[in-house]
This record gives structure tokens, C-alpha cells and sequence, in this order.
């Protein structure tokens, strides 16, 4: 059980556009699902907490108009980044936190965003 | 505040032989501690967790890690290393109270040698 998706894996797009990528809870319902970035031998930096029905808490740094963050059910949040640029690049992993008994965080694959 | 600190970023060891991958910790509530591993170009694994039960904690391939409150300390060990051992592990803190949110450390690269 417990298991994470993110769609896509991998996803190349030129500057300028927006890209959109999809987190979801298969087999639980995630009352708060958190967003990661990861540049290349780096740890994680968490990027948003989204929380189910409400606005996302961005954490200091992260522009909030440029990653769209949107938890619309308790087993989906997308993030969008919008206007993408090449320093935009990066690997993006979401987790989900379940809604019941857990204090864990679940992870997904990650998605590979290349921006050209 | 939650902080956690990898005291190696590299670690080599031979085939065969112990791993130790240190993490210290600093919680003001009982903290929530997980090592994960991640091979190159993929997702996390966990490869155990604490939750204020047993402080020695087993997890998977033969790794595990002792929760030592005196020392704030969380060090993950294994008896012998293999070769598919070689990856970056990420030791993590979790309140276990308010948002849930992890901290990770700043990771430790496994290499092991033939």
C-alpha cells in the first residue's frame, strides 16, 4: 500500500511554456501532499506544502506565481511551472502524507523537467 | 526547530565490509527519523524508520540504525556492504506534531569498491 505516482516521468519543453505535472495517491487519501526539487547532487528542497481544498504555503524563496500548486482532492495535486526557462530544469518529487495513522511521507518517482 | 546533519557527504567502503552513514539530529518535540536511499536518476526508497518505539530499528537489506536520544545521533549501519549498496542516502527528521513537513540532510554518497 501507500503508493505514489507522478506524471510524467520525464518531460522536455522549450522556454516559455508551462508544464504540468501530476501527483497522486493510488491507494490512500493524502490530506497534505508536499512538492520537491532536486538539482543534480543535491538533497531535496522542499518548494510547497498543499493542503486539500486550501491555498498552498510556499516556503521563502519559492515564487508562488511561478509554481502553480493546486490539491483540488484528497488523492491529486499538480504543480504547474509556468513560463518555464532552462534554470527551471530539475528533477521534481512530490510525497504524500496520508490522512489517517501515518507520520510518514510518501514519496513518488519524480518527474525530470528539461527546458530547452 | 527540526535540523539534521550528515557529518559525510562521501563514504567509500569495500565490498564486504561494515557500513556507517552518520546523522545527527536536533528536534524540540520527539522527533520522527528516517534514512532513504536514492540511486541515481530515481525516486526515494525507505530504508527505515523511528518512531518513538524499538531504538534499534531493522530495516531493509540488512541495514538498520539505533536511535541514541544522549547523543542525538540516528546512525545507519550495515554489517557488509554490496555492490548495489552504492547510492546517496538521506537521513530525515519529522516533527511529530504541526505540518509533518521533513527535514533532510544534506546526504551521504555511498561508493563501494570491489
Amino acid at each position: 500500500g501507500a503508493v505514489v505516482s507522478q506524471h510524467p516521468s520525464r518531460v522536455i519543453c522549450k522556454s516559455g511554456t508551462s508544464v504540468k505535472i501530476e501527483c497522486r495517491s493510488l491507494d490512500f487519501q493524502a490530506t497534505t501532499m508536499f512538492w520537491y526539487r532536486q538539482f543534480p547532487k543535491q538533497s531535496l528542497m522542499l518548494m510547497a506544502t498543499s493542503n486539500e481544498g486550501s491555498k498552498a504555503t510556499y516556503e521563502q524563496g519559492v515564487e508562488k506565481d511561478k509554481f502553480l500548486i493546486n490539491h483540488a482532492s484528497l488523492t491529486l495535486s499538480t504543480l504547474t511551472v509556468t513560463s518555464a526557462h532552462p534554470e527551471d530544469s530539475s528533477f521534481y518529487i512530490c510525497s504524500a502524507h496520508a490522512l489517517q495513522g501515518y507520520n510518514e511521507q510518501f514519496f513518488g518517482p519524480g518527474t525530470r523537467l528539461t527546458v530547452l | 526547530a527540526q535540523s539534521v546533519t550528515q557529518l559525510d557527504s562521501h563514504v567509500s567502503v569495500s565490498e564486504g565490509t561494515p557500513v556507517l552513514l552518520r546523522c545527527n539530529y536536533s528536534s524540540s518535540y520527539s522527533p520522527s527519523l528516517f534514512w532513504y536511499v536514492q540511486h541515481p536518476n530515481k525516486g526515494l526508497q525507505l530504508l527505515l524508520k523511528y518512531t518513538s518505539a524499538a531504538t534499534l530499528v531493522k530495516g531493509i537489506n540488512g541495514f538498520e540504525a539505533e536511535f541514541k536520544k544522549s547523543e542525538t545521533s540516528f546512525h545507519l549501519t550495515k554489517p557488509s556492504a554490496h555492490m548495489s549498496d552504492a547510492a546517496e542516502y538521506f537521513c530525515v527528521v519529522s516533527s511529530t506534531s504541526g505540518t509533518y513537513k521533513y527535514i533532510f540532510g544534506t546526504g551521504t554518497r555511498l561508493k563501494v569498491l570491489a
